[in-house]
């Protein structure tokens, strides 16, 4: 079945510290990858897709076929990255979500 | 442009009556996609639309349907409900291929 793991639910971070966010995917050829992120009492958005190979927000996330993983990172955490991430998959015009890592930038 | 709109934000239903959400999407995109998200879990997909047809399902019941019209909203029709379909029903649009844009849900309580 098409999987998306994010093994933490939450992860607390100190703000100038690096963030790295897991995400596992479920083997398809050629995946299409996908992290959003909900800040509070703010709609789902996207953040960044891996075909693009952007940066956002200071954010990156490397596609490692060999590990299936997405993991998306930051250098330095600020304040304002606090928020509910959702690694997700695209297959067949159906976007599978991973349960979500709440990221929670400590003073 | 407002953006993705869902109506209504919050509905409460005894278990067995049927409800319907509905979904406007942003200005330009032509299709609508419904997510069901149950507490502490990920938006799970529930189906796309595209010219008014289904394009794709996700594995949810029969009881759940839904419809898109000609001016591409659309409408989520949940028939027989179980207090587990207590959850936030979101709906994204996009323009074909491009990024979906997320509404802010509709809070549906089954009790």
């Amino acid at each position: 079945a098409q999987r998306v793991t994010q093994p933490e639910k939450l992860l607390s971070v100190f703000k100038g510290a690096p963030v790295e966010l897991k995400c596992n995917y479920s083997y398809s050829g050629s995946p299409e990858l996908f992290w959003y992120v909900q800040y509070s009492r703010q709609r789902l958005q996207l953040l960044l897709r891996h075909i693009s190979r952007e940066s956002i927000k200071g954010f990156t996330a490397d596609l490692n076929k060999g590990e299936t993983s997405f993991h998306l990172k930051k250098p330095f955490a600020q304040e304002e990255d606090s928020a509910m991430y959702y690694c997700a998959q695209n297959r067949d015009d159906k976007i599978i979500f991973g349960k979500g890592t709440r990221l929670h930038i400590l003073p | 442009d407002a953006g993705v709109t869902q109506s209504p934000t919050h509905l409460i239903k005894t278990r067995g009556q049927q409800v319907t959400l509905r979904c406007s999407p942003k200005s330009g995109h032509d299709t609508v996609s419904w997510y069901q998200q149950a507490l502490g879990q990920g938006p799970q997909f529930i189906f796309q639309y595209y010219e008014e047809e289904e394009r794709q399902r996700g594995n949810f019941p029969d009881r759940f349907s839904g419809h898109q019209f000609p001016n591409y909203s659309s409408e989520l029709n949940v028939n027989a409900l179980l207090l587990g379909d207590s959850a936030l029903y979101l709906c994204a649009s996009a323009l074909g291929d491009t990024e979906a844009f997320f509404g802010q849900g509709t809070r549906l309580t089954v009790v």
